[in-house]
């Protein structure tokens, strides 16, 4: 039982590079989502699913897409990498939303030059 | 909306002595609230969470956290501490029907000999 884990765990891209992050679990948990972690801003939300097939935005959505094709599975995509997205990135899942406990991936620190 | 203020950025605590971390939340409702523990190059651990019960709650590694209501805090309290609760702490609050939890900005802690 793995948990949550996350691929890669460190990239550095130029600007205007693109990239997809994967995040698994292996707790056939229906709700996944992605944080991004900036120093002095905690974790901020970007996107989110609430099963397979589905995802929505949260509060920091743009330049970044997601998707959710399997339940065990949630990709994150950076179309054109800048600067501003140099950042710790986290999933994590949970069995449901706002009230249990969200589990947390190892996190892939991104540096975008 | 929903928010979670940590207003300590960092504290520094002799080994041995005892700790407080504070958290207020903002909302109408009934919160559920959370606190995780994040050592550095890791995820998010959840120490302990407050769903409804008992305001004193236990949770793992010797912290224990006390709701109240009256000043929408979820205090996190550690009698002793040890060199190895050196972390960044953050709390987090969702509700009933939400599916987002919504994180503080996050407290560091320093163990000093």
């Amino acid at each position: 039982n793995a948990g949550v884990t996350q691929t890669p765990k460190f990239r550095v891209l130029k600007t205007g590079q693109s990239m997809t992050l994967l995040c698994a679990q292996d707790m056939n948990h229906e709700y996944m989502y992605w944080y991004r972690q900036d120093p002095g801003m905690g974790l901020r939300l970007i996107h989110y699913s609430v099963g397979e097939g589905t995802t929505a935005k949260g509060e920091v959505p743009d330049g970044y897409n997601v998707s959710r094709l399997k339940k065990q599975n949630f990709l994150l995509g950076l179309e054109s990498a800048a600067p501003s997205q140099t950042s710790v990135y986290f999933c994590a899942s949970s069995y449901s939303p706002g009230v249990e406990t969200q589990y947390f991936g190892p996190g892939t620190r991104l540096l975008v030059l | 909306a929903q928010s979670v203020t940590q207003p300590d950025i960092h504290i520094t605590v002799s080994e041995g002595a005892s700790l407080e971390l504070r958290c207020n939340y903002s909302y109408g409702a009934t919160p559920y609230l959370f606190w995780y523990v994040q050592s550095p190059g890791q995820g998010l651990q959840l120490l302990l969470k407050y769903f409804s019960g008992d305001t004193l709650v236990q949770g793992i590694k010797g912290f224990e956290a006390e709701f109240k209501r009256s000043q929408s805090s979820f205090n996190l309290r550690k009698p002793s501490v040890h060199w190895s609760d050196a972390a960044e702490y953050f709390c987090a609050v969702g509700y009933f029907g939400n599916e987002k939890l919504t994180f503080g900005t996050g407290t560091r802690l320093t163990i000093i000999p």
